[in-house]
């Protein structure tokens, strides 16, 4: 059973367009919300978070929009470049019980030139 | 630092055989885990550890054993190997708990024949 549910599972986009990756939690008590970046060969990289007290974090082209209503997270990366396309995951996580990351399935992104 | 490291970053196993995938970390964080990457399955949580001496399972975890005898070093062990093991392994480790940062490492290539 997924718990964070993510999608699409593979995104193309132009270059200078916005990606955008979706992802829904069941588990109220989900209180992290950070997003990985993985390049082709290497491990997953951290590359923003966000918690439910807020409903939006931008760190440059990246924002993350939370609904907490919805229960729904998504990613926006603004101006997108070549230099994007990788492989992002969203993940949860709650203080409450087991100390355990919840990741969701991925999405593959490719940025055209 | 040299962050977080995995040996071998390749290994190839016949049916039934043992093997124990290394990791280690220089950062002196208490928390490490083990995640397996399989396509459309995100990365899956095996086990994990908040501190030398205390380990505990992930969402998959039959199959793998672990040990936490000092800060630095959580290796993996695969006690049969099966072919549904086959997979990309990765190691993670972050200060206390999962919130924050995970360092990843390079991931190990298992296949299983």
């Amino acid at each position: 059973q997924q718990q964070v549910k993510q999608s699409p599972q593979s995104l193309i986009v132009q270059k200078g367009g916005i990606s955008i990756i979706n992802c829904a939690y069941e588990n109220t008590a989900f209180d992290y919300f950070p997003w990985y970046q993985q390049f082709p060969g290497k491990g997953p990289a951290l590359l923003i978070a966000i918690r439910p007290d807020v409903s939006e974090k931008k760190e440059g082209r990246f924002t993350i929009s939370f609904n907490k209503s919805a229960k729904q997270f998504s990613l926006h990366i603004m101006d997108s470049q070549p230099g994007d396309s990788a492989t992002y995951f969203c993940a949860a996580y709650t203080i409450q019980g087991a100390q355990k990351l919840v990741f969701g399935q991925g999405t593959r992104l490719t940025i055209n030139p | 630092n040299a962050g977080v490291t995995q040996t071998p970053k390749f290994q190839v196993l016949k049916t039934g055989q043992s093997m124990t995938l290394q990791c280690a970390q220089d950062m002196n964080h208490e928390y490490m885990s083990w995640y397996r990457q399989d396509p459309g399955m995100g990365l899956r949580l095996i086990h994990y550890s908040v501190g030398a001496g205390i380990t505990d399972q992930g969402e998959v975890p039959n199959g793998y054993n672990v040990s936490r005898s000092t800060t630095e070093d959580f290796p993996l062990r695969l006690l049969s190997a099966a072919p549904s093991q086959t997979s990309v392994y990765f190691c993670a480790s972050s200060y206390s708990t999962p919130e924050g940062e995970q360092y990843f490492g390079p991931g190990t290539r298992l296949t299983v024949t």
